[in-house]
């Protein structure tokens, strides 16, 4: 049981690349989280999805997409990449929303937009 | 508009003493709470929770206090151990509104618990 994994570790893109973020949890887990983290701050929710084929935005989705197509796997994509960016993001899954349902959470991307 | 603030960003306390790390909400909407801990370089791990419910709850060395007519909440560790040294995140969520899970976090407070 791996829980919620995500690849890359870390990535350097410049201005204007595009990349995918991948996560996949084996907990089957139907709720699943995008997160950001920058430096000083706490999580800032990017998107989230209740289960397979739905998804809806968080606080900070501009400049994101995301896919749910599986229970398993969540990746975001990020398209014209910009320095604000910049940022570490975590994926996080939980099998309920409510009470109880507490996120768990990837070892985190680190990316940096130069 | 910060929703749940942890207004201090650092603490330092000697092993084997108490730990207090505090954390505000202004949504009076906020029914449930949770304290995550954060390695460097890792995820998040769930710590404890709170329901708004309660006013305490207790996990073993770590107890988390719920004020809300004060609309703050409280993490106790006793005793600190040095292996308590990491990033505590205070959460937020309201489970009433569709029961997304949508957890808005606080800023984070550093504990530093010295040997």
């Amino acid at each position: 049981n791996a829980g919620v994994t995500q690849t890359p570790k870390f990535r350097i893109l410049k201005i204007g690349q595009s990349m995918t973020l991948q996560c996949a949890q084996d907990m089957n887990h139907n709720y699943m989280y995008w997160y950001r983290q920058d430096p000083g701050m706490g999580l800032k929710l990017i998107y989230y999805s209740v289960g397979a084929g739905i998804t809806d935005k968080g606080e900070v989705p501009n400049g994101y997409n995301v896919s749910r197509s599986t229970t398993e796997d969540f990746p975001l994509r990020l398209e014209l990449a910009a320095p604000s960016q910049t940022s570490v993001y975590f994926c996080a899954s939980s099998w309920r929303g409510g009470v109880g349902g507490e996120q768990y959470f990837g070892p985190g991307t680190r990316l940096t937009v130069t | 508009d910060q929703q749940v603030k942890q207004n201090s960003p650092s603490l330092s306390v000697q092993e084997g003493r108490i730990s207090i790390l505090n954390c505000d909400y202004t949504n009076s909407m906020f029914d449930y709470f949770l304290w995550y801990k954060k390695y460097p370089a890792e995820g998040p791990t769930f710590l404890i929770s709170i329901s708004s419910i309660k006013d305490k709850n207790e996990d073993g060395r770590f107890t988390v206090f719920l004020n809300k007519s004060a609309k703050h909440l409280s993490l106790h560790i006793v005793p600190s151990q040095p292996g308590d040294s990491a990033v505590y995140f205070c959460a937020a969520k309201t489970y009433g509104s569709g029961n997304t899970g949508k957890l808005i976090f606080g800023q984070g407070t550093t504990l530093q618990v010295k040997p």
